[in-house]
């Protein structure tokens, strides 16, 4: 199994519809952080965790929002998906060294708003 | 703010060239500096790091060394092969925000042709 898993691989919406992007960890990391990827822009952090109570915004939260049910669970939902929320979305996970020994990354869910 | 330049691509080489990209970061501490690798269908995984001035990352032939003088980061790889195919993001983590996130450059997809 892979360290990082993001369920689902890719997914079609509809406008307006709600969604939820899961990721789960065995790593045994404390940190968790939901990427969003578009072409020409690079990686955008959305939402990170730094443990089970901890909730902190990214730079393009708005019309986002996330919940850490659990040490290895952060998910991310679109409460009212729009077309220009398409894109690829990556999980990560990091111990607090992350200074020194980077992040591990999901293998990403390609997202299409209709 | 922290940020990361790194050159635009799309680069497209023959295989056993020699590659450079460009990777050039604004902060005002000392980060640490990582190069990330994305092959098609794939999550981001860490390809090299340095987390001080001069220390050179190496991993897989690939290789960057921390300026601090030039604010740079460069990669080179002596001898590309078609495997290499992927895009690259430099990166950077700056521990005096507190947060460890990681900021990421545009991403510069190489192309390594027979």
């Amino acid at each position: 199994d892979a360290d990082v898993t993001q369920t689902p691989r890719n997914r079609i919406t509809k406008t307006g519809k709600r969604i939820m992007l899961e990721c789960s960890q065995t790593k045994g990391h404390d940190r968790m952080y939901w990427y969003r990827q578009d072409p020409g822009l690079g990686l955008r952090l959305i939402y990170y965790s730094f443990d089970v109570k901890d909730i902190n915004k990214g730079e393009i939260s708005d019309g986002y929002s996330v919940s850490r049910q659990a040490q290895a669970k952060f998910s991310l939902s679109l409460e009212s998906a729009i077309p220009n929320q398409t894109a690829l979305y990556f999980c990560a996970t990091s111990d607090n060294q992350a200074v020194n020994y980077g992040y591990t990354f999901g293998s990403g869910t390609r997202l299409t708003v209709v | 703010g922290d940020s990361v330049t790194q050159m635009e691509g799309p680069v497209t080489l023959s295989e056993e060239a020699f590659l450079t990209i460009n990777c050039t970061y604004t902060a005002t501490g000392y980060p640490s500096l990582f190069w990330y690798v994305q092959y098609p269908g794939e999550g981001l995984q860490l390809l090299l790091k340095a987390t001080k001035a001069d220390d050179k990352g190496s991993n897989k032939g690939f290789e960057a060394t921390y300026r601090k003088e030039t604010t740079s980061f460069h990669l080179e790889k002596g001898s590309v092969q078609v495997s290499d195919s992927a895009v690259y993001f430099c990166a950077l983590s700056d521990p005096r925000t507190g947060a460890n996130n990681l900021f990421f450059g545009t991403g510069t997809r190489l192309t390594v042709i027979p």
